[in-house]
């Protein structure tokens, strides 16, 4: 489609629990990008990828968090563990070229709140 | 890696009267800077972009302006209209990805 899918949007989620967000980019887009806003409006970069493949992956937090793009699937975000500083606006976003060039097509968010 | 500041943080003007929001950024490699606004509980939309080897761009209403040896870059809404009101945030490359600023509240006041 020509919308950056995500889902769900909205999440609860009581501390220590899992959390798993999806994102299904444009049909056509190469690139995906996974970026967290909290409170204060501010975009933390997260993850992105080429494909299947993780292309940057400096702001994960990897004790708790992963991500994957599989083919045929929707891309996925997945927090082990929630703590209450997760809560934030998820965005994912997607491109048809290589990051950086291009402005992104975000998708609508999920709003994680960890209680 | 690359930093971004905005300025101010909110914004009051007029209908009708011009807006201004600043950024300036730290990576002298750094060549493309999105704009996005961003409406309450929506998602960023890209309203205007530059890249590094031009000076000014414009869309109608709005326009973009970049100044590469001082590092910043402004982002000119002209006529502003209520629907205007949102947050508007800046962006530069950084690599394979972009570094926003920390946002602008702009409203417009009827």
């Amino acid at each position: 489609g020509e919308e950056v899918a995500q889902t769900p949007k909205h999440l609860v989620r009581g501390e220590g629990q899992k959390a798993k967000l999806y994102c299904a980019p444009i049909k056509g887009h190469s690139y995906v990008f996974w970026y967290q806003q909290v409170l204060k409006n501010e975009f933390k970069f997260l993850i992105s990828f080429q494909n299947e493949n993780v292309f940057d992956e400096t702001g994960m937090p990897k004790e708790r968090f992963s991500a994957k793009c599989l083919p045929n699937s929707p891309c996925s975000l997945e927090i082990q563990a929630t703590k209450l500083e997760d809560s934030a606006v998820y965005f994912c976003a997607s491109s048809q070229f290589q990051g950086g060039n291009y402005g992104y097509t975000f998708g609508s968010g999920t709003r994680l709140t960890v209680v | 890696g690359e930093n971004v500041e905005q300025h101010p943080s909110t914004l009051s003007v007029q209908e009708g009267d011009s807006a201004v929001i600043k950024c300036t950024y730290s990576d002298s490699a750094s060549n493309y800077f999105p704009w996005y606004k961003q409406e309450l509980g929506k998602r960023p939309q890209l309203i205007i972009d530059i890249r590094s080897n031009v000076g000014e761009k414009k869309d109608q209403r709005i326009a973009v302006t970049l100044n590469k040896t001082a590092k910043h870059f402004s982002l000119h809404i002209t006529e502003t209209q209520p629907e205007d009101s949102a947050v508007y945030f800046c962006a530069a490359n950084d690599g394979q990805n972009f570094v926003f600023g920390p946002g602008t509240r702009l409203s417009v006041l009827p």
